[in-house]
């Protein structure tokens, strides 16, 4: 079946350290999404990437960092920059380059920094 | 650009409709209204979309006001696994980037 995968589900880490969330669509989807939640709040736009090779800034870009290597691979980084790194990722993709459409999330991860 | 406008929370006793609202008020001829709703600790899932016109699905009903400036999502018969936050999008931005708000906590009670 298609679908979004996420990994790992649960992480932690210790301040200071820089840590990777893997996310793969086997949908065959052009743009792909990070978004953060935090407790009793929305998502928030991190960071997209429309096609291979090109990403843009979301809202709250600082202190992450992703890549776009290949069309089914968008990880995404956290660097130590980031101030409160403990959240619920998420990731989602879609179909197509303008954003209309199903969005496909993954099961997410939830990062928790010591 | 699209951006929404929702309330924070709403009730609903479990088999009646519910109706949750959405203000789009800059939404631009052409951008689709989305909703979604996520359940505690996992990812949001797809509900419906809209242009101009009402549609239906499986799962809701999207009522779109002819001036595209509001819309309303109806569950038909709410029950207790409805209980979720439910989330008005729009595409904003050159690029298209889905934006997500709070949304709106809908509790279906018995």
């Amino acid at each position: 079946d298609g679908g979004i995968t996420q990994s790992p589900k649960y992480l932690f880490r210790k301040e200071g350290q820089n840590v990777t969330l893997s996310c793969e669509q086997n949908l065959n989807h052009d743009a792909m999404y990070w978004y953060r939640q935090d407790p009793g709040q929305g998502l928030r736009l991190i960071y997209y990437s429309q096609i291979v090779n090109d990403f843009q800034k979301g809202d709250i870009a600082e202190g992450y960092s992703v890549s776009r290597e290949k069309k089914e691979s968008f990880p995404l980084t956290v660097t130590s920059a980031q101030k409160n790194p403990t959240a619920f990722y998420l990731c989602a993709s879609i179909r197509g380059t303008g954003a209309t459409g199903e969005l496909f999330f993954g099961e997410g991860s939830r990062l928790t920094v010591l | 650009d699209a951006k929404t406008t929702q309330p924070t929370s709403m009730d609903c006793a479990e088999g009646r409709a519910a109706n949750l609202p959405c203000n789009h008020s800059t939404i631009s001829g052409n951008e689709y209204v989305y909703w979604y709703r996520q359940i505690h600790s996992q990812g949001p899932q797809y509900i419906i979309h809209g242009l101009k016109n009402n549609e239906t699905n499986e799962m809701a009903s999207l009522i779109i006001t002819e001036d595209r400036k509001s819309s309303t999502l109806i569950l038909p018969h709410a029950t207790l696994r409805d209980t979720a936050v439910y989330y008005c999008i729009g595409p904003e931005g050159s690029q298209g980037n889905l934006i997500f708000g709070k949304g709106t906590k809908l509790s279906v009670k018995p």
